[in-house]
């Protein structure tokens, strides 16, 4: 089982309003991911970061922000939520260095419905 | 343009039986290639990694194969169990930098009935 943490796992809500997607992880990793994923496509990459203060943006535009002030926590945050934001969004974290194999370790997912 | 695809798209099988999936990439450079599973609701787990000089790699009964020439991997899933229902996905890695980059496929979502 990785030790990396979602919350929450589902969540309701109607347009407009400012969520925040928690993701925490206790296994070290400078290196972490957002994805989002619908049904039947592939995973697509919208944010990532190196390390602390280090973020940037994937190959997915997304009118998401996240911030990294800790190594463990990489929290993403919809300003806005809209119908178009419902999906599945997942975390992700793996090492940083020179010999990774790119081996990541997922959270269980937080599945977003935008009313 | 660097593609992962995968077949067949999904797949119905009785418990007990075996099942290959497929995984063909475009990616070039080559790193190396993951077979990750996905259960319903949960984050996907990576089940094996392939690289360059591997042919074939087992894990219990999930056995990977990579040919490097032809850019193509198969998934063979042994006397399949009611547990293996699930979306598998290939994911490939490039060596454009020093971190790799990561190509997604669509899965494959197998369905084990009793």
């Amino acid at each position: 089982e990785a030790d990396i943490y979602q919350t929450p796992r589902y969540l309701v809500i109607g347009t407009g309003k400012k969520i925040t997607l928690e993701c925490s992880q206790t296994m070290g990793h400078d290196k972490m991911y957002w994805y989002q994923q619908d049904p039947g496509m592939e995973l697509h990459l919208i944010h990532y970061s190196y390390g602390v203060n280090s973020t940037e943006k994937g190959d997915l535009s997304s009118e998401s922000t996240v911030s990294r002030i800790r190594t463990e926590h990489f929290p993403l945050t919809l300003e806005s939520a809209r119908p178009s934001h419902t999906s599945q969004y997942l975390c992700a974290s793996s090492e940083l260095s020179s010999t990774n194999t790119g081996e990541l370790f997922f959270g269980e997912g937080s599945r977003l419905t935008v009313l | 343009k660097n593609q992962v695809e995968q077949s067949p798209q999904s797949l119905i099988i009785l418990e007990g039986k075996n099942c290959t999936l497929q995984c063909n990439y475009t990616v070039s450079p080559f790193s190396n290639l993951r077979w990750y599973k996905q259960d319903t609701g949960r984050g996907p787990v990576s089940l094996t990694i392939m690289t360059f000089s591997e042919n074939t790699k087992s894990n219990g009964r999930y056995t990977a194969t990579l040919d490097a020439d032809t850019k193509q991997s198969s998934l063979h899933i042994t006397a399949s169990q009611l547990s293996d229902s699930a979306s598998y996905i290939c994911v490939v890695s490039d060596r454009g930098s020093t971190l790799g980059r990561l190509y997604f496929g669509r899965g494959t979502q197998l369905t084990v009935w009793p």
